[in-house]
């Protein structure tokens, strides 16, 4: 119940395509749904998060679309761009700050 | 503003000795949580902190893994007799709480622990 899927798990995308990255949860006690990016090497760092209140958040290229009543949340990169390569995390919380993670997408763009 | 402090960045350890993880929160947080990553996986909660306190140590393995945030100095995870299972990158976060809602976390660059 406490589990959060994430797919896919590597995707590669040309220089100015659309990344899409899905992520699915159970536990209906979440409330907060933030995504991370994480380079080699390095700690994840916020992208992007929504609560169940709303169904879409935009912030520059990064878009999440969330659908409570499927219990599904994805993010979208637009106009991709090399430097965006990385690895990006789905996760949820209850409160307190406890986060579930996803599994990580690994996300490469081509020139 | 600095953010998230941890270290080491790297520490090696042989089996069976005691390996120490040393994290600083940002300015003005209070919260602290540790996260463990094996390779190619996602992050694992493990345990969150407040000063003086362990609010929720549900993710900590039972044996051998301690964690404390003292009063005054970091936060340190601390692992006695290291097993080859341990290695992975540990990964502490800060965080200002308000009420039950959830806040951005801001995560440290890690400490890459590998046992020999």
């Amino acid at each position: 119940q406490q589990q959060v899927k994430q797919s896919p798990q590597s995707l590669i995308v040309q220089k100015g395509g659309i990344s899409i990255i899905n992520c699915a949860y159970e536990n209906t006690a979440f409330d907060y749904f933030p995504w991370y990016q994480q380079f080699p090497g390095k700690g994840p760092a916020l992208l992007i998060a929504i609560r169940p209140d709303v169904s879409e958040k935009k912030e520059g290229r990064f878009t999440i679309s969330f659908n409570k009543s499927a219990k599904q949340f994805s993010l979208h990169i637009m106009d991709s761009q090399p430097g965006d390569s990385a690895t990006y995390f789905c996760a949820a919380g209850g409160g307190g700050n406890k986060l579930t993670f996803g599994t990580g997408t690994q996300l490469k763009v081509e020139l | 503003n600095a953010g998230v402090m941890q270290n080491p960045r790297h520490l090696v350890r042989r089996r069976g000795q005691e390996a120490r993880l040393r994290c600083s929160p940002m300015k003005g947080h209070s919260h602290v949580y540790w996260y463990r990553q094996l390779p190619e996986e996602g992050l694992k909660f493990m345990v969150y902190l407040q000063k003086e306190n362990i609010i929720d140590e549900s993710g900590m393995p039972k044996e051998r893994f301690s964690a404390e945030f003292p009063k005054e100095g970091p936060s340190i995870l601390r692992i006695q007799q290291v097993v080859r299972g341990d290695s992975a990158a540990y990964f502490c976060a800060s965080s200002v709480n308000i009420g039950r809602m959830n806040t951005e976390a801001f995560f440290g660059q890690g400490t890459r622990l590998t046992v020999v």
